[in-house]
């Protein structure tokens, strides 16, 4: 069975500096997806990002990358000029691509707080 | 689109009594889950679905029932509530198939305390 792990409970970061978030997960599969999602206090799980393991190149959507090393099996978030509406929970979580076997696993989550 | 949509938002059962929370999504997506978020824990999957007519169970089953009679809906059952299944509920779908898929969309979740 897959895991995934956070080992960051909680992390801080001044108004508009960077902040990496880290994750690693354990599989015996070679095909797979990665996922970063927030909770803010709505409780709403918003997608953040999204990578797929057979690409070699990081994902990023604005101001939020990621660095994929598959051979470590990490996947850390990294947050650009952090902003207020940032603050939130952040969970990683793991699919394969497997058929028949496609279920999300989630981290425990990193609480992120922004400091104004 | 609604997305993903949950019922109730909030709940309270006593110990014993039996519940049903709904979910419904008009996204034609095939599949969908149940998860439950304990406090300042990750989420764990109860039950999926891969399509109508077909469920299986995930993590943590027990306690718990479901049935997918259409592509829209997906509620999940407790019968003879527990403390220990205090926690919020979501339900997800996402789109898996040959050359397309798309992530999980969530619903709002269902806050349900048991005493």
């Amino acid at each position: 069975a897959q895991t995934v792990t956070q080992s960051q409970p909680e992390m801080s970061v001044q108004e508009a500096e960077t902040v990496t978030l880290s994750c690693t997960y354990d599989t015996s599969e070679s095909d797979y997806y990665l996922f970063w999602y927030k909770q803010p206090p709505s409780r709403q799980m918003i997608l953040v990002i999204r990578q797929e393991a057979y690409k070699q190149q990081n994902a990023t959507e604005n101001r939020f990358s990621v660095n994929f090393q598959k051979a470590a099996k990490s996947f850390s978030l990294k947050i650009s000029d952090s902003q207020l509406g940032d603050a939130a929970m952040y969970f990683c979580a793991y699919r394969s691509a497997n058929f028949g076997n496609e279920k999300l696993t989630f981290g425990t989550g990193t609480r992120l707080t922004i400091i104004p | 689109n609604a997305g993903v949509t949950q019922t109730p938002k909030f709940r309270i059962l006593k110990i014993g009594q039996s519940m049903t929370l709904q979910c419904t999504q008009d996204m034609n997506h095939n599949y969908m889950y149940w998860y439950r978020q304990d406090p300042g824990m990750g989420l764990k999957l109860i039950y999926y679905s891969v399509g109508a007519g077909i469920t299986d169970k995930g993590e943590v089953p027990n306690g718990y029932n479901v049935s997918r009679s259409t592509t829209e809906d997906f509620p999940l059952r407790l019968e003879l509530a527990a403390p220990s299944q205090t926690s919020v509920y979501f339900c997800a779908s996402s789109y898996l198939g040959q050359g397309a898929d798309s992530p999980l969309h969530f619903g709002n979740g269902t806050r349900l305390t048991v005493t």
